[in-house]
């Protein structure tokens, strides 16, 4: 029974390139949010997403950031010309159709970007 | 106004004595759901228990309890007979009002690091 999956655990990326984070939540799961933890702080949320649709992006920063959970495949974070402040671990979280207020998010392991 | 305040930075505790990890938080939301989550230095959260705003009795999983005291708004973690295990980072979390769909997001404390030592 495969948790949730997230990939790569570790990316280094120089400043300007693009990043990657891809996140396949558990089977029959259909919710899939993203936090960011930066360096001795906690999570912060950044987007909420159904399949193809996304419900809540108020954490998401305004510019280089997406997301998107497409009908097939895994959940993409998608930073645009990173700089250094965006070096962080980001985790993404899966519940099932219809969560209700104990729903437990479960959690990935995290893929720790670093930006050079 | 922080949702979630964890006030202590770090603990160290004895082998098997318990600790109480402090947690209070700020809703004018009637239904709530309060969680706790380990994170060890491997990076993983870990799920350990959870209190909603209408239950009754205070939640326990195993070793875990959680001391809910509604009127002052705390939700303070204790961990009974401690192990060297449990040396990790220890988060408090929130999800308010879930009625109001899309609000399932967790709002999170910055964290209380637990070192226990032998």
């Amino acid at each position: 029974n495969a948790g949730v999956m997230q990939n790569p655990r570790h990316l280094v990326r120089r400043r300007g390139q693009e990043a990657r984070l891809r996140c396949s939540p558990m089977k029959g799961h259909s919710h899939v949010y993203w936090y960011r933890q930066l360096p001795e702080e906690g999570l912060k949320f950044m987007v909420y997403l159904q399949k193809e649709n996304i419900i809540d992006e108020s954490g998401m920063p305004k510019e280089r950031f997406s997301a998107e959970f497409p009908k097939e495949g895994p959940s993409i974070l998608r930073i645009q010309q990173v700089v250094r402040g965006d070096s962080a671990a980001y985790f993404c979280a899966s519940s099932p159709t219809s969560p209700t207020m104990n729903t437990e998010a479960f959690f990935g392991q995290g893929t720790r970007l670093t930006v050079v | 106004a922080q949702k979630i305040t964890q006030t202590q930075p770090g603990m160290f505790v004895q082998e098997k004595e318990a600790v109480t990890l402090d947690c209070t938080y700020d809703t004018s939301d009637p239904s709530y759901g309060l969680f706790w989550y380990k994170q060890p230095s491997s990076g993983e959260m870990i799920f350990l228990i959870y209190q909603g705003s209408y239950d009754q009795q205070n939640a326990t999983e195993g070793r875990y309890s959680l001391n809910f005291q509604k009127a002052r708004k705390s939700a303070n973690l204790v961990i009974s007979a401690s192990q060297l295990g449990d040396s990790a980072m220890y988060f408090c979390a929130m999800r308010e009002g879930v009625a109001n769909f899309g609000n399932e997001k967790l709002t999170f404390g910055t964290g209380t690091r637990l070192t226990i030592i032998p």
